[in-house]
């Protein structure tokens, strides 16, 4: 769904970077969040956003922030990396009203 | 909070044949209830969903039922076809439209036998 972007699509760091991974849309949701993902284990929620002032924690927000710099934008940054945050990271969007959740593309993290 | 259980982690059907995957949730306020379809280096897509005022929801090949007593739903896929093969998600969320954000399944890999 090319109306939700994230950028990069593939990050590899060291220990103890900090990185940021940005997500855009253009659908004119109110609602984005963010996702992790790791092999045999689903998607677990880090963090989400009802709007521009209003963050919430999800299941796994230690070692995580996000900032929602506008409607369409909210970024997940890793104050300092460390191997196991080594997955793949999807963004998601959901408008009022609606019941779906749209995933980007995903950006692949690998954390050395 | 919210524990979803998702089984069989793989099943293997003949190409035409129906697949089912089951899947429980712990949380009884649990309102709303996605299935997603991802590929193989793709994103997680929607094929599904039901709110927990329906019982079952139909979309040609794809149904799914709901049993709020027992805290369980599931996916059915008829008629297999080789394009259905993928790694599919159950989700369950409190809130209108999954608005807190959803619970994973850990995933079932299903695969079409030609």
């Amino acid at each position: 769904d090319a109306d939700v972007t994230q950028t990069p699509r593939n990050r590899i760091t060291k220990t103890g970077k900090r990185i940021m991974l940005e997500c855009s849309q253009t659908k004119g949701h109110d609602r984005m969040y963010w996702y992790r993902q790791d092999p045999g284990l689903g998607l677990r929620l880090i963090y989400y956003s009802f709007d521009v002032k209003d963050i919430n924690k999800g299941e796994i927000s230690d070692g995580y922030s996000v900032s929602r710099q506008a409607q369409a934008k909210f970024s997940l940054s890793l104050e300092s990396a460390i191997p196991n945050q080594t997955a793949l990271y999807f963004c998601a969007t959901s408008g009022v009203g609606t019941d779906t959740q749209y995933f980007g593309p995903g950006t692949r993290l690998t954390v050395l | 909070g919210e524990n979803v259980e998702q089984h069989p982690s793989t099943l293997s059907v003949q190409e035409g044949d129906s697949a089912v995957i089951k899947c429980t949730y712990s949380d009884s306020a649990s309102n709303y209830f996605p299935w997603y379809k991802q590929e193989l280096g793709k994103r997680p897509q929607l094929i599904i969903d039901i709110r927990s005022n329906v019982g079952e929801k139909k979309d040609q090949r794809i149904a799914v039922t709901l049993n709020k007593t027992a805290k369980h739903f599931s996916l059915h896929i008829t008629e297999t076809q080789p394009e259905d093969s993928a790694v599919y998600f159950c989700a369950a969320s409190k809130g209108r439209g999954g608005a807190d954000g959803l619970t994973f399944g850990k995933g079932t890999h299903l695969i079409i036998q030609p």
